[in-house]
């Protein structure tokens, strides 16, 4: 079974600074992917950015960027010119490949605040 | 094109009574996660459906909760005789063919009192 762990309960930031979120997973397998969803207030469910496990380039997308290192099964999430917005619930997540359907394994979630 | 719907949004039963929750995928998406999130904590995965089949129930409860999706219709998740444990929120989420980005719904927050 896959797991992922978030070490980080809460985190803040300055506005227009940068943070670091960690994540952590376990697998056995060799082909999955990986996100980051954003859960604001409404606690609407939002993907913020994805990497397939097969591709050596870090994904990015616009202020957001991760930093995926296979070998140590990490993948961190780094926000640029951090906004009020920005302020929310930060999920990592798991899906294991070879399919394109299959379930979504969270991590605890890290409380991002951004601070004015 | 529409979201992933999802009603209600609030519910609120009494121990022992039955819950109905219900989610309209993305149009043309053919396939259903449910999850669920208890206070303080991610998202567990509950069931994965696909039209009128049950594909992954790995994460249900084996008694009390079951779920559905019909040929027509929305997918139905539905808690029977709901204890103050099944205060959540519950998301579903669909994809559609040969895609493995899920599209999350707004969520139906259950409080049991």
């Amino acid at each position: 079974a896959q797991t992922v762990t978030q070490s980080q309960p809460e985190m803040s930031v300055q506005e227009a600074e940068t943070v670091t979120l960690s994540c952590t997973y376990d697998t056995s397998e060799n082909n999955y992917y990986l996100f980051w969803y954003k859960q604001p207030p409404s606690r609407q469910m939002i993907l913020v950015i994805r990497q397939e496990a097969y591709k050596q380039q870090n994904a990015t997308e616009n202020r957001f960027s991760v930093n995926f290192q296979k070998a140590a099964k990490s993948f961190s999430l780094k926000i640029s010119d951090s906004q009020l917005g920005d302020t929310a619930m930060y999920f990592c997540a798991f899906m294991k490949g070879g399919t394109s359907y299959g379930k979504l394994t969270f991590g605890q979630g890290t409380i991002l605040t951004v601070h004015p | 094109n529409a979201g992933v719907m999802q009603n209600p949004r609030h519910l609120v039963r009494r121990r022992g009574q039955e819950a109905r929750l219900r989610c309209s995928p993305m149009k043309g998406h053919s396939h259903v996660y449910w999850y669920r999130q208890l206070p303080e904590e991610g998202l567990k995965f509950m069931v994965y459906l696909q039209k009128e089949n049950i594909i992954d129930e790995s994460g249900m409860p084996k008694e009390r909760f079951s779920a559905e999706f019909p040929k027509e219709g929305p997918s139905i998740l539905r808690i029977q005789q709901v204890v103050r444990g099944d205060s959540a929120a519950y998301f579903c989420a669909s994809s559609p063919d040969f895609e493995y980005e899920q599209y999350f719904g707004p969520g139906t927050r259950l409080t049991v009192t």
